[in-house]
């Protein structure tokens, strides 16, 4: 078992949806969480990262996570064709590590 | 700003061929990563260099050798290309220890494809 399991997908809705995409996780270690977009043909990009178990909130985005479930979340709101692209989810461990463990990254198509 | 700069971006290989993979960032970062991304199998680190002056094995190093030649480049290279090495390579580069006044956030460049036939 892969220490950090995303859904490869793809997950395809309509334009307006409401979209989640999550990860878990094994290893408690893991205190530090973002989630990176990937444009098709494009290197990843880093969409939001949190600290600390709850939401945080970015515009049409937010970010959950809880610690205690080892499950982590983006929700997407009123979604868009160009939020199409492959959502990953990365990790890092505390104590000053600078190495995430990403996921396998969840392929999103918003069709108009 | 350019940010991560990686050359080339498109190479075709024949088995046993050699290759290096450039890769050039201009933010003054102290870490750098190279990366391999595979369709189902998402990004596996290959190499990384903390800092200016120290390599490390990733989780997929086998068949691959990088250099930090300066704060600014860290190349990889294939001394002799397998068809299993075909694959997307990424070069990435961050600030460095995540002190908590660093992201940790990890920059990346477009991506080099590479075939091996």
């Amino acid at each position: 078992q892969k220490e950090v399991e995303q859904d490869p997908g793809p997950l395809s809705v309509p334009e307006g949806a409401i979209v989640s995409l999550n990860c878990t996780y094994s290893n408690s270690a893991f205190q530090y969480f973002m989630w990176y977009r990937q444009y098709s043909r494009k290197g990843p990009e880093l969409l939001m990262y949190t600290y600390s178990s709850g939401n945080k909130e970015d515009g049409r985005f937010t970010a959950q996570v809880d610690k205690s479930s080892k499950y982590i979340s983006l929700f997407i709101r009123d979604s868009q064709p160009s939020d199409s692209a492959t959502y990953l989810c990365a990790l890092y461990p505390g104590g000053g590590s600078y190495i995430p463990t990403f996921g396998r990254g969840t392929s999103l198509i918003v069709h108009p | 700003n350019a940010g991560v700069t990686q050359t080339p971006k498109f190479q075709v290989l024949k088995t046993g061929q050699s290759m290096t993979l450039q890769c050039a960032q201009d933010m003054n970062h102290n870490s750098m990563y190279w990366y391999r991304q595979d369709p189902g199998m998402g990004l596996r680190l290959i190499y990384y260099s903390a800092s200016e002056g120290t390599t490390d094995k990733g989780e997929v190093p086998n068949g691959y050798n990088v250099s930090r030649l300066n704060k600014r480049e860290f190349s990889l290279r294939l001394e002799s290309a397998a068809p299993s090495q075909t694959s997307v390579y990424f070069c990435a580069s961050s600030e460095g220890p995540f002190l908590g006044v660093s992201t940790g956030e990890l920059f990346f460049g477009e991506g080099s494809r590479l075939t091996v036939l």
